[in-house]
């Protein structure tokens, strides 16, 4: 089977950093991603990892290991702004398909 | 530009009804996918389209029927549903690239769907 596990919630500080962690057992592994989703609005892309190691981009940073079947997502010098369920998906294989497994996302809520 | 539209935003519909869900995308994504999203729960995959053609269909009840009558274009038929189908229903498109690429997916801002 395929399953993705992230924490229900988190809560943080403005200004602090956070980490939201997820790991995965699927039937194969060809990229993870991490989407943002504010309540009632679409999930809007953040991160794309498909080798091990970390990638930057501005405030939000991803890390991989395949062979831990873990990633994280970082989010660095938090805003109100931030406070959003996180996402994280895998696409168990390569080809058209290009099929995406969601975890159950991580509900953050940054407090002033 | 990497906007994919959903008409209607909001929909109430009875069980006898039969209504229709649009997607619209002019990114010249080859992907097509609608998602359903229960609250608090993840995105749930119900179909992917691939060059216009069905390329996932994750037993959907026959109550939905997905239709693609060009790349833009991504239709949602519903006929006959059940309360428990009350959700934000989901489109995304994405190219379709080597497999080794991100072929990110965009998503519309969903139509949230009542049926009474």
């Amino acid at each position: 089977g395929q399953n993705i596990d992230q924490p229900t919630e988190m809560t943080a500080t403005e200004g602090a950093i956070v980490q939201i962690n997820c790991t995965y057992q699927t039937s194969g592994f060809n990229g993870l991603f991490w989407y943002q989703q504010h309540a009632g609005e679409a999930p809007t892309f953040l991160s794309y990892n498909v080798l091990d190691g970390l990638e930057e981009k501005g405030r939000f940073s991803s890390f991989l290991s395949r062979s831990k079947g873990y990633s994280y997502l970082l989010l660095k010098e938090l805003q109100m702004k931030d406070s959003a369920s996180y996402l994280c998906a895998v696409r168990p294989n390569g080809g058209a398909t290009n099929k995406l497994i969601f975890g159950t996302g991580t509900l953050l809520a940054v407090q002033p | 530009d990497t906007e994919v539209t959903q008409t209607p935003k909001h929909l109430v519909m009875g069980m006898t009804n039969k209504k229709s869900l649009k997607c619209e995308q002019h990114m010249g994504h080859r992907a097509m996918y609608w998602y359903k999203q229960k609250a608090k729960k993840p995105p749930e995959l119900m179909f992917v389209y691939s060059y216009e053609k069905l390329s996932i269909n994750e037993s959907v009840p026959s109550r939905f029927s997905p239709e693609c009558p060009n790349s833009s274009l991504l239709n949602l038929h519903l006929h006959a549903l059940q309360p428990e189908d009350s959700a934000l229903y989901l489109c995304a498109s994405s190219l379709i690239l080597d497999p080794a690429a991100k072929n990110i997916q965009y998503f519309g801002a969903g139509t949230r769907l009542s049926v009474l």
